[in-house]
């Protein structure tokens, strides 16, 4: 079946960029996602971009997909302690469905 | 107000009992969605539903089911609740017609079973 994969942890430092990853397997991937969940609260749609593009750009957040190698990064610029959450990538497919990943818990040190 | 809301917050109940979470919204999307968090294995789909006569099983349906009693209101049940259900539940929402078919969460529901 599909699957979505991240690493589960990232430390950066404040003012550092971060860069999270995803790998994903379906190949009809219409679009894909990055949501972020602070804690306590539910997740929130922190950026998206459309299977054809290969770069999204959003303020701070770029991202960066290579649908060859069915690869997708989002990466945060002058990362600051307001962005430490945990970040899931997700991928929705021709048939409606929702994927997820495991996501990637990004602690912003001071 | 938010959009989408899920009661209770926070419910703890023993090994054996019923228990209904519940997810009420006000986005007017006819797809509704049910999936449990937990550490390291992400969001995994129990339920969804995309009309109100329209029920699907997800990837973990085994010991859950889920009634949709209206466009806005889905609710999960677990019937005789075990202590591995504990876990954070999410019901969602999604419109296919919509610019780019994200789905909005509820704040979540976390669940003890003991």
């Amino acid at each position: 079946g599909e699957d979505v994969e991240q690493s589960l942890f990232l430390s950066v430092r404040e003012g550092d960029s971060s860069v999270i990853n995803c790998t994903y397997t379906d190949s009809s991937s219409t679009y894909l996602y990055w949501y972020k969940q602070e804690p306590g609260a539910g997740l929130q749609l922190l950026t998206y971009i459309f299977s054809n593009m290969d770069m999204k750009q959003d303020q701070r957040l770029t991202v960066l997909l290579n649908k060859k190698d069915k690869h997708l990064s989002l990466r945060i610029a002058d990362t600051q302690t307001g962005d430490s959450a945990i970040y899931f990538c997700a991928e929705r497919d021709y048939g409606q469905n929702f994927v997820f990943g495991p996501g990637t818990r990004l602690s912003v040190l001071p | 107000d938010a959009d989408v809301t899920q009661t209770p917050r926070n419910r703890i109940t023993k090994t054996g009992k019923r228990i209904m979470l519940e997810c009420s919204q006000t986005k007017g999307h006819d797809r509704m969605y049910w999936y449990r968090q937990d550490p390291g294995l992400g969001l995994r789909l129990i339920y969804y539903s995309f009309d109100v006569k329209d029920i699907n099983k997800g990837e973990i349906s085994d010991g859950y089911s889920v009634s949709r009693q209206a466009q806005a209101k889905f609710s999960l049940s677990l019937e005789s609740a075990i202590p591995n259900q504990t876990a954070l539940y999410f019901c969602a929402t999604s419109d296919p017609g919509g610019n780019y078919n994200e789905q909005f969460f509820g704040p979540g529901t976390r669940l003890t079973v003991l």
